[in-house]
């Protein structure tokens, strides 16, 4: 079952402009993750939210969680050409904190 | 340098030929687990483990074994492969927190093409 869903799929921009994607889920969590894939290669973890926090910030990335809708953003601002990459939420949820849920991904493209 | 290691990075087998794909990392995480990734899905977690001798199923078990005999090692076991487990494999590690599975490192990915 898909816990957590990425919109949009596919994310196309320009170097320098600011990218957004958005991660829902179901059911409560502990805490929830953004990871980057470049492709064909293993994730890389980008930032860990807590249930109880409603903003964090990494560099140029800021990411938001809102309990009551569900749902996560994840902001990278000035968009470098290097940012291309997928980027996957993944949800630990309250009721199994062993078990990790990711969603499909958004594929981000940084054009030059 | 912290890492997790999978072998091999490419398989190409037939069907029913019994393979195993190795996991190793040098972080002393306590959690480690399988994930295969196909395009549309993202990642679906396979197995889990959250210490040596503890195993449990994730999202998509069937068709797969792991044991944990030794903290840094999670081997994944298909048995009787089938087409249908052609994927994209990730093994991962992490700690584990009061609030649960921590960040995780991922190794470099195992294609594995069954025919």
């Amino acid at each position: 079952s898909q816990q957590g869903e990425e919109d949009p799929q596919a994310l196309s921009i320009q170097e320098g402009e600011n990218a957004t994607m958005n991660c829902s889920y179901k059911t409560s969590i502990n805490n929830l993750q953004w990871y980057r894939q470049n492709s064909g290669r293993g994730l890389v973890h980008l930032i860990l939210i807590r249930s109880n926090e409603r903003e964090k910030h990494s560099g140029r990335l800021r990411v938001t969680l809102d309990t009551s809708k569900k749902s996560s953003s994840l902001l990278i601002t000035a968009s470098r050409a290097a940012d291309t990459a997928s980027y996957f939420c993944a949800t630990v949820r309250k009721t199994s904190y062993d078990k990790v849920i990711f969603g499909p991904g958004t594929s981000l493209s940084v054009i030059p | 340098e912290a890492q997790v290691t999978q072998n091999p990075r490419y398989l190409i087998t037939v069907t029913g030929k019994k393979l195993t794909v190795t996991c190793s990392q040098n972080m002393n995480h306590e959690y480690m687990s399988w994930y295969r990734q196909d395009p549309g899905l993202g990642l679906r977690q396979i197995y889990y483990s959250m210490n040596v001798e503890v195993t449990d199923k994730g999202d998509v078990p069937e068709g797969y074994k792991v044991s944990r005999k030794e903290k840094r090692n999670f081997p994944l076991i298909l048995e009787s492969p089938s087409p249908n487990q052609t994927s994209l494999y990730f093994c991962a590690s992490s700690l584990l927190g009061t609030g649960g599975v921590r960040p995780q490192h991922f190794g470099d990915g195992t294609r594995l093409s069954i025919l």
